[in-house]
């Protein structure tokens, strides 16, 4: 099973609201992260959690706040969003950072 | 130049036809290397990883040449449902960060 789940599969949010994206895996993975995907572009790597520590953050804008509670967890915290946030964002998780990512079904996000 | 480039698209063939994706790679230390299919509007999935000795799936051949740094995906008897976005992915073993190509579109026509 290479499942990853994601929730919610779509969301429309003010600039002025805060949200928040979860993802959960229940294979085992110490290796987590979240990308950004644009239309027609390919998936941006945002935030990577290895073994529950955030260990890359490609300069992400503070608005974007990642959180990994337990090692299937992994939640996106978003607040004063920008209309050009607006994107598909996609969990992934591997067994550990050099491993095959397996990506979840994405969150389609909307700012107005 | 681009870490991981691919053919650009779009690829419109015949159903039955043979079709073969190209792909280089920048950085001769890249460890591993995936292709991976995205149907619109939907998530990568995994198609191959692609090994040094080539490794073969069905109708779907890779193959990679580190001499060269490139890889290749090869599609036999394409199929209406193998109409999708294929990207080549390169894995530097930094830390799990994946570089992704541009992507590479296939529309498999009757």
């Amino acid at each position: 099973d290479t499942e990853v789940t994601q929730t919610p599969k779509h969301l429309v949010m003010g600039m002025t609201n805060k949200k928040s994206l979860k993802c959960e895996q229940h294979m085992g993975h110490r290796a987590m992260y979240w990308y950004k995907q644009k239309a027609k572009k390919p998936p941006e790597l945002m935030f990577v959690y290895s073994y529950e520590k955030l260990s890359i953050n490609e300069s992400v804008p503070s608005r974007f706040s990642p959180e990994c509670p337990n090692s299937s967890l992994l939640n996106l915290h978003l607040h004063a969003l920008q209309p050009e946030d607006s994107a598909l964002y996609l969990c992934a998780s591997s067994q550990d950072p050099q491993d095959t990512q397996y990506f979840g079904p994405g969150t389609r996000l909307t700012v107005l | 130049r681009k870490e991981v480039e691919q053919d650009p698209g779009p690829f419109n063939v015949p159903e039955g036809a043979t079709v073969a994706f190209n792909c280089t790679y920048s950085n001769s230390a890249s460890q591993s290397f995936f292709w991976y299919r995205q149907d619109c509007r939907k998530e990568p999935k995994l198609l191959m990883s692609v090994y040094s000795s080539g490794n073969e799936d069905g109708r779907f051949t890779a193959q990679l040449n580190r001499a060269s740094q490139y890889i290749s995906l090869l599609i036999r008897d394409s199929k209406l449902s193998d109409s999708a976005t294929y990207l080549c992915v390169v894995n530097y073993n930094q830390g799990g960060k994946l570089i992704f190509g541009q992507g590479t579109e296939l529309s498999v026509k009757p």
